[in-house]
């Protein structure tokens, strides 16, 4: 039982270019949800998605957007990088709305020059 | 819509240490409030959590009491030791919404030293 993971953990991006963040969860969970972490900003909500098939847009969607074709994936996608979206992302994902606990993957360091 | 603030680090300790992080929430009826940390290089897990007014959380000597008259959930711990190093998240949900949606506070750096 691997939980929830990510891929990859770190990359560096040029201004413009594109790529995509998977995430995985082998839990079964109907929720799934990515954030972003910044100095001084706590945890951000960017997008989720509560179960397949469907997504919507968090606190600072902008820039993103998403994909949820499997229950147990959950991708984030970058079409035009840009500085500002330098920063760690995390996914994370729930069951239902009875324990209030999300379960994080561990992370994704994306650098944008 | 719901908030924490919770207090800005770093919060240096010496091993042993009595430890108070403080948690203060504003939200519309009485919502679960949660403790999560991270340790370095890795994601959130969920230390704690009080799902209603007078309840305690507690894991790994870390406790929190919910208190609805003051609107806080400080975290505290009676001796820190090196391996509590990390970041620690105060976190709420909002009641009655429709899906599991979490509001985090900046996160406050816990440093303990030897």
């Amino acid at each position: 039982n691997a939980g929830v993971t990510q891929t990859p953990k770190f990359r560096v991006l040029k201004t413009g270019q594109s790529m995509t963040l998977l995430c995985a969860q082998d839990m079964n969970h109907e929720y799934m949800y990515w954030y972003r972490q910044d100095p001084g900003m706590g945890l951000r909500l960017i997008h989720y998605s509560v179960g397949e098939g469907t997504t919507a847009k968090g606190e600072v969607p902008d820039g993103y957007n998403v994909s949820r074709l499997k229950k147990q994936n959950f991708l984030l996608g970058l079409e035009s990088a840009a500085p500002s979206q330098t920063s760690v992302y995390f996914c994370a994902s729930t069951q239902g709305l009875s324990s209030g606990e999300q379960y994080f993957g561990p992370g994704t360091r994306l650098t944008v020059t | 819509g719901n908030s924490v603030t919770q207090m800005e680090g770093p919060v240096t300790l010496s091993e042993e240490a009595f430890l108070t992080i403080n948690c203060t929430y504003t939200a519309t009826g009485y919502p679960s409030l949660f403790w999560y940390v991270q340790y370095p290089g890795e994601g959130l897990q969920l230390l704690l959590k009080a799902t209603k007014a007078d309840d305690k959380g507690s894991n790994k000597g870390f406790e929190a009491t919910y208190r609805k008259e003051t609107t806080s959930f400080h975290l505290e711990k009676g001796s820190v030791q090196v391996s509590d190093s990390a970041v620690y998240f105060c976190a709420t949900r909002g009641v009655n919404t429709g899906f599991q949606k979490l509001v985090f506070g900046t996160g406050t750096r816990l440093l303990v030293s030897p």
